[in-house]
């Protein structure tokens, strides 16, 4: 059974900084890994897709890897805003257990004090 | 477009009661998910559909709890009767569907907030 681990929990840095967030699975068997941002009393939305066969993608500030041998993924954010501030999810694809089944961790909530 | 709906975005209700959420997809998806999120567990997936077809509903907890989707553009979540475990924030979910599984991800909805007392 897939599982998904996310550390830290929680996390609490200036504005300016540079921070990285982690992600584990349990199996490599994977489609892709997703990262999240879901602010409060809200619905998620997608940031960045990882294929299985990518290493990395980037958007704006954001950089996220893939070592699927490993079962890690990092979420990079780069010269952090008080905008930034959510919680951030990992999930990934399973190729086993059905082809649409995501796997959710539980979050590292961010907080970027101005 | 306007997005995964759902309704209500809140509900209190008693132990005992019905409950029913309901969930409108992005037009021109085929698949649909019914998540739950709570503190202890994260974010759980309950049932997802195809086509309008039930595929996994592995995840849906007890006969209490079951789901429908009559056509392409609605589905529903029924709790009967809700008990205060049941408290969670109820999330849909939909995507283009199958076919291509390392490319497309899921587009969620804002979230049903359920209190049972």
């Amino acid at each position: 059974k897939q599982e998904v681990t996310q550390i830290p929990a929680a996390l609490s840095v200036p504005e300016g900084e540079n921070l990285v967030l982690n992600c584990s699975f349990t199996d490599s068997a994977i489609y892709n890994l997703q990262w999240f941002r879901q602010d409060p009393g809200k619905g998620l939305t997608s940031l960045l897709l990882i294929q299985s066969s990518q290493r990395e993608q980037t958007s704006g500030r954001l950089n996220a890897s893939l070592d699927k041998s490993s079962g890690r993924s990092t979420l990079y954010i780069a010269a952090s805003q008080p905008g930034d501030s959510a919680t951030y999810l990992c999930a990934v694809k399973s190729q086993r257990g059905g082809s649409e089944k995501l796997v959710f961790g539980k979050g590292t909530k961010l907080t970027v004090n101005p | 477009d306007a997005g995964v709906i759902q309704s209500p975005r809140h509900e209190v209700t008693e132990m005992g009661q019905e409950v029913t959420l309901r969930c409108k997809p992005i037009s021109g998806h085929n698949s649909l998910f019914w998540y739950r999120q709570t503190m202890m567990r994260g974010l759980e997936l309950l049932i997802y559909f195809n086509n309008n077809v039930p595929i996994d509903d592995s995840g849906m907890p007890e006969d209490r709890f079951s789901a429908k989707m009559p056509n392409a553009s609605f589905s529903t979540l029924k709790i009967q009767p809700s008990e205060p475990r049941d408290s969670a924030v109820y999330f849909c979910a939909s995507s283009t569907g199958p076919g291509r599984g390392d490319q497309e991800t899921q587009y969620f909805g804002p979230g049903t907030r359920l209190l049972v007392l």
